[in-house]
């Protein structure tokens, strides 16, 4: 049972555009979402997150928004640069335990950036 | 200052055999967590180590089993291989259960 989709599994965007990733999850215990991003060999690198009590989130280039009725939350890359090509990782956790440590990861989106 | 240190970076293995690797966390991070990446299942949880006791376990069969030092250093284990425990296996590591950094991770390809 997948409890966390990311539906996308490729997008490609043209350098200087948005690039929207999406994510969808169907644990209404999820409270605190996460995105990364991977490069190949490499681990994943913590890009931004965002708690239930909020609907958005801000951090330079990238935004996350989260619409908790619909269980889904997007992350907004503007402007979206080469370097931004990667897999995209989003992540949810219940931390009415008092920790994120046990993420619940989608299956990744690849984000090519084109010149 | 350091990141997390994953040993081995590549190993393979024979179905059958025992296998650990070994996770240094970023110094002064109390908290350890391992993930499995599979390209069809994506990333799981396996468990969590918080100051040496397992916090959080994932659902992975108990071949798969963990422990953590008193420096905070990580090992898990897998018994008896088989073909499908070839992943890449990612440890991660936070100062108290939030904002986990992740290492390189350690490929096992078993045979």
């Amino acid at each position: 049972d997948q409890q966390v989709k990311q539906n996308s599994p490729s997008l490609s965007v043209q350098e200087g555009r948005i690039s929207i990733l999406n994510c969808d999850y169907t644990n209404s215990m999820f409270d605190y979402f996460l995105w990364y991003k991977k490069y190949p060999a490499e681990g994943p690198t913590f890009l931004i997150s965002i708690s239930s009590i909020k609907d958005k989130n801000e951090d330079g280039r990238f935004t996350v928004f989260l619409n908790k009725s619909a269980k889904h939350l997007s992350l907004h890359i503007v402007p979206s640069q080469p370097g931004d090509s990667a897999v995209y990782f989003c992540a949810a956790d219940d931390v009415s335990t008092g920790t994120a440590s046990k993420l619940t990861f989608g299956t990744g989106t690849r984000l090519q950036v084109t010149l | 200052k350091a990141g997390v240190t994953q040993t081995p970076r590549y190993l393979i293995k024979t179905r059958g055999q025992q296998v650990t690797l070994s996770c240094s966390p970023i110094s002064g991070h109390r908290s350890v967590s391992w993930y499995q990446q599979t390209p069809g299942q994506g990333l799981q949880f396996l468990f969590e180590y918080f100051s040496e006791t397992q916090r959080n376990k994932g659902n992975f069969p108990g071949r798969f089993s963990g422990r953590q030092f008193s420096n905070s250093r990580s090992e898990m284990n897998v018994s008896t291989l088989e073909l499908g425990d070839s992943a890449l296996y990612l440890c991660a590591s936070s100062l108290a259960g939030y904002g986990y950094t992740f290492g390189s991770g350690t490929r096992l390809t078993v045979v």
